[in-house]
């Protein structure tokens, strides 16, 4: 089966670093990506992982073990504006294009 | 805006009624996806084109869901006899090409509400 596990709601202060894990059992695996999703709106796209290690893109880091099952995002000096919903997805193998996601880890920002 | 549309943005049917959705991918990108969102969820699979094929479609897509893009193009999403139960967000995304880094860019997304 597919199961995809985040932490439903996290919450931080404005200037902090915060961190996202994501754990996941697929069937197979072909690549990881975090999304970000303000309340209403449409999904945006922040990172791509497909082998280990890090991803630095900005205020933005993304983490892969793929023996593991796990990837964190990573969120340095964090603005107001971070609040949101944080998602994700893997793209399974079997040469299909579709993204299974996880529920999604609500992140509020305190000043 | 150059971005992926849908329309209408809000539906309110009555159950039992048919509804229809549609989508208008970045002008580019081969590909289609169609997930559907609801409250505290992260978006689910329904289905996908690339250009007017559809290459897959989800096991928790029943037979009131039908899905097309007749000319490689936008595409349309048409529920028949609705149920309370199909109350989401419907959300419409495209890629250029498969696989690898290629991202899936989405649109702002249908919210249908089932009466």
């Amino acid at each position: 089966g597919q199961n995809i596990d985040q932490p439903t709601e996290m919450t931080a202060t404005e200037g902090a670093i915060v961190q996202i894990n994501c754990t996941y059992q697929t069937s197979g695996f072909n690549g990881l990506f975090w999304y970000q999703q303000h309340a209403g709106e449409a999904p945006t796209f922040l990172s791509y992982n497909v082998l280990d290690g890090l991803e630095e893109k900005g205020r933005f880091s993304s983490f892969l073990s793929r023996s593991k099952g796990y990837s964190y995002l990573l969120l340095k000096e964090l603005q107001m504006k971070d609040s949101a919903s944080y998602l994700c997805a893997v793209r399974p193998t079997g040469g299909t294009d579709k993204l299974i996601f996880g529920t999604g880890t609500r992140l509020q920002v305190f000043p | 805006d150059t971005g992926v549309s849908q329309d209408p943005r809000h539906k309110i049917t009555k159950r039992g009624q048919n509804v229809t959705f549609r989508c208008d991918p970045i002008s580019e990108h081969n590909r289609l996806y169609w997930y559907r969102q609801t409250l505290g969820q992260g978006p689910e699979f329904l289905t996908y084109f690339q250009n007017e094929a559809q290459l897959e479609k989800s096991r928790l897509l029943s037979d009131r869901f039908s899905a097309e893009r007749p000319k490689g193009s936008f595409s349309t999403l048409e529920i028949q006899r609705t149920e309370q139960g199909d109350s989401a967000m419907y959300l419409c995304a495209s890629s250029l090409g498969a696989g690898g880094r290629s991202e899936q860019f989405f649109g702002p997304g249908t919210r249908l509400t089932v009466l």
